[in-house]
């Protein structure tokens, strides 16, 4: 069970576009569409914002959006604001049917 | 509205054993999947067990696997996990989530506030 990969840290500024990856295998992210990204605002629990690779659930932004070609799934987001600044974690169901994190990615808004 | 509250956590000893519940409301508990999911301190999120809306099905990651048991009774809306044989990388703020699927294929779409365990001498 191997953590899927995930850049530690990205930057962009107000406005910007920046993209997030996770990277696994063909056992996780390649081979399921249940791949979902989290965000986690410091002290907070974590909010699901994408689930099934690319779907909003009702009330997040339309600015956040995933993606997934291969065995790396991908979370963009656009129009940075200064709230989005967070950690991100991707997740995905595994072939033993368990649940793998990435670890994590922290974003920064300049 | 959906809620989860987690309690049970606290400071224990190596070797020692703890239980957390996860108390459901707001929704059908009965229908769902849950997970336990668990954030050692200024560290990432790891996935640690998840059961199936009816009990048929549990799993767990390898690193609690034969010391921790999930669990659940869905006459109270409530569910467990049962730590035994603790160790100090056991520590962390754990996390009940709920499963957009009620055989937990799918993702966390509520979670808990979260609950501190502390495994110290």
């Amino acid at each position: 069970q191997s953590a899927l990969t995930q850049p530690a840290s990205v930057s962009g500024s107000p406005g910007q576009s920046i993209t997030i990856s996770c990277t696994g295998t063909s056992s996780d992210v390649g081979g399921y569409k249940y791949v979902s990204w989290y965000q986690q605002h410091p002290a907070k629990a974590p909010k699901l914002i994408i689930y099934q690779v690319s779907n909003r659930p009702s009330g997040v932004s339309n600015r956040f959006s995933g993606s997934k070609s291969g065995n790396t799934a991908s979370l963009t987001i656009s129009g940075l604001q200064a709230e989005d600044e967070a950690h991100y974690y991707c997740n995905s169901y595994t072939s033993s049917s368990t649940r793998v994190f990435g670890g994590g990615t922290k974003l920064t808004v300049l | 509205q959906v809620q989860l509250v987690e309690s049970g956590g606290g400071v224990v000893q190596p070797g020692r054993s703890l239980r957390l519940s996860c108390a459901a409301s707001g929704f059908t508990f009965r229908n769902y999947g849950m997970h336990w999911v668990r954030q050692a301190p200024g560290e990432g999120l790891e996935w640690v067990a998840l059961i199936w809306y009816d009990e048929s099905s549990r799993y767990y990651a390898d690193s609690v696997k034969g010391r921790f048991t999930i669990s659940r009774d869905n006459s109270k809306n409530t569910l467990y996990l049962q730590m035994n044989s603790l160790r100090a990388e056991d520590t962390a703020v754990y996390y009940c989530a709920r499963d957009r699927d009620s055989s937990a294929w799918d993702s966390f779409d509520y979670w808990g506030q979260g609950t501190l365990v502390t495994v110290s001498s």
